[in-house]
């Protein structure tokens, strides 16, 4: 069975600093896609990011990269350039392959963005 | 923005009553997908359906029904109800069904906060 885990329950930055949000993941699938959400406290769930097994490069959404590290299974969120409404809690999930498209959760990291 | 509507925003109920919660997914999405969110449980896959059929199924309990609608608006009916499934129901959607080596972005949509008394 796949895992995700997100070991910071939360994190503190400074505004305008950049920050880590770390992921690791467990797999023994060769082909998975790895994806991170934001949920402020209104509730919604926002797609931020993605990352395909496959790919070489690291995804960069705006503010938003990831730190794809395959050989050590983890996927780290960068936010760079920290906002006040960054302020959210940060899930890394994983799709489970090969059928269908279900997602996998880790336990998130909640971020607070001081002035 | 998602594009994904969920009825109702809340729902409060009492143990033992049947509830049915409505999504409709962003125009031209096939593929619906329903997650529990829970203090003790996090985020948890239940079902999905692509195009009608169900497509995989997660740790969806007994008590819990859904299905997918020609239109391709879904359901979720929730009987028996317990106090421990209080939690926010969210449906999400996507273009196709998944599968390896395609991104299949999930938009979720606002969710439905249940509250069991």
């Amino acid at each position: 069975a796949q895992k995700i885990t997100q070991t910071q329950p939360g994190m503190f930055v400074q505004e305008k600093e950049a920050v880590t949000l770390d992921c690791t993941y467990d797999t023994s699938d060769q082909s998975y896609g790895l994806f991170w959400y934001k949920q402020p406290s209104s509730g919604e769930m926002i797609f931020l990011i993605y990352q395909g097994s496959y790919d070489e490069q690291n995804a960069t959404e705006g503010r938003y990269s990831l730190n794809f590290q395959k050989a050590r299974k983890s996927a780290n969120l960068v936010i760079s350039a920290s906002q006040l409404g960054d302020s959210a809690m940060y899930f890394c999930a994983m799709r489970e392959a090969p059928y269908g498209n279900k997602l996998v959760f880790g336990a998130g990291t909640i971020l607070r963005v001081k002035s | 923005d998602s594009g994904v509507t969920q009825t109702p925003k809340h729902l409060i109920t009492a143990t033992g009553q049947r509830v049915t919660l409505r999504c409709s997914p962003r125009s031209g999405d096939l593929s619906v997908y329903w997650y529990q969110q829970s203090l003790d449980q996090g985020l948890q896959f239940l079902i999905q359906y692509y195009n009608g059929e169900e497509r995989a199924k997660g740790n969806i309990l007994e008590r819990f029904s859904a299905q997918q609608f020609p239109d391709l608006h879904s359901e979720l009916n929730l009987s028996s109800l317990e106090l421990g499934d209080s939690a926010l129901y969210f449906c999400a959607s996507s273009v196709g069904q998944g599968g390896p080596d395609r991104q299949e972005t999930q938009y979720f949509g606002p969710g439905t906060r249940l509250l069991v008394l």
